[in-house]
């Protein structure tokens, strides 16, 4: 069965500062890679997604995210954060043989801006 | 365009109630799910279907049933809800092929008391 894991609960960063965050999967095929934002009371928003290919994939609002098979990594990456950026951000693997829309959620990272 | 509709956004049950969660999809997708959210657990895939008449159960199904007799509805039933339910309902879509991008809808807020 496949899993996900994100390390970091909380993450604070400066507004302008760089951010990575961490995702670590486990599946044993090929995966389907996501990354999703949601903002408190609101639902899911599709960042990126990784289904093969580049590896480095080019989502919206500037972010991207680099897959590393040999590291199992899927790390989601912004240069530059703004303060519209805090949210809660879930990276998620896909498995889609034999139908169905199993996709396997990490906890989550809530991301802190400061000002 | 609608996307995938949940209704309702917001409902506060008695424990031992039934009610319906409404999911509703207007992108002819053959798969739809449904999964909670709570915190510190992300999302976890209670049932999902691959077409209608067909479903199967996720990771959490227990206390919760579904049926699909149309490709665009996706209702989930609590027949007796408990406050181990109260959770964040979100239901999703694709289409047939694999790769395809997941739609969520914007979730529902249930809280059993």
């Amino acid at each position: 069965a496949q899993s996900v894991t994100q390390p970091d609960i909380h993450i604070t960063v400066s507004e302008g500062a760089s951010l990575e965050l961490r995702c670590n999967y486990s599946y044993g095929a090929t995966p389907y890679l996501f990354w999703y934002v949601q903002s408190p009371g609101q639902g899911l928003q599709l960042l990126l997604k990784y289904f093969s290919g580049d590896t480095l994939v080019q989502g919206i609002k500037g972010f991207e995210a680099e897959f590393k098979r040999s590291q199992s990594s899927f790390n989601l990456r912004k240069p530059s954060v703004h303060w519209s950026d805090a949210a809660e951000y879930f990276c998620a693997v896909g498995a889609f043989t034999g139908g169905g829309n199993k996709l396997t959620f990490g906890t989550g990272t809530q991301l802190k801006v400061e000002l | 365009n609608a996307g995938v509709t949940q209704t309702p956004k917001f409902q506060v049950l008695k424990t031992g109630q039934s009610m319906t969660l409404q999911c509703a999809q207007d992108m002819n997708h053959e798969y739809m799910s449904w999964y909670r959210q709570d915190p510190g657990m992300g999302l976890r895939l209670i049932h999902y279907s691959v077409g209608a008449g067909i479903t199967d159960q996720g990771e959490v199904p227990n206390g919760y049933n579904v049926s699909r007799s149309t490709t665009e509805d996706f209702p989930l039933r609590l027949l007796s809800a408990a406050p181990s339910q109260t959770s964040v309902y979100f239901c999703a879509s694709r289409p047939g092929h694999s790769g395809n991008t997941i739609y969520f809808g914007e979730g529902s807020w249930l809280t059993v008391v």
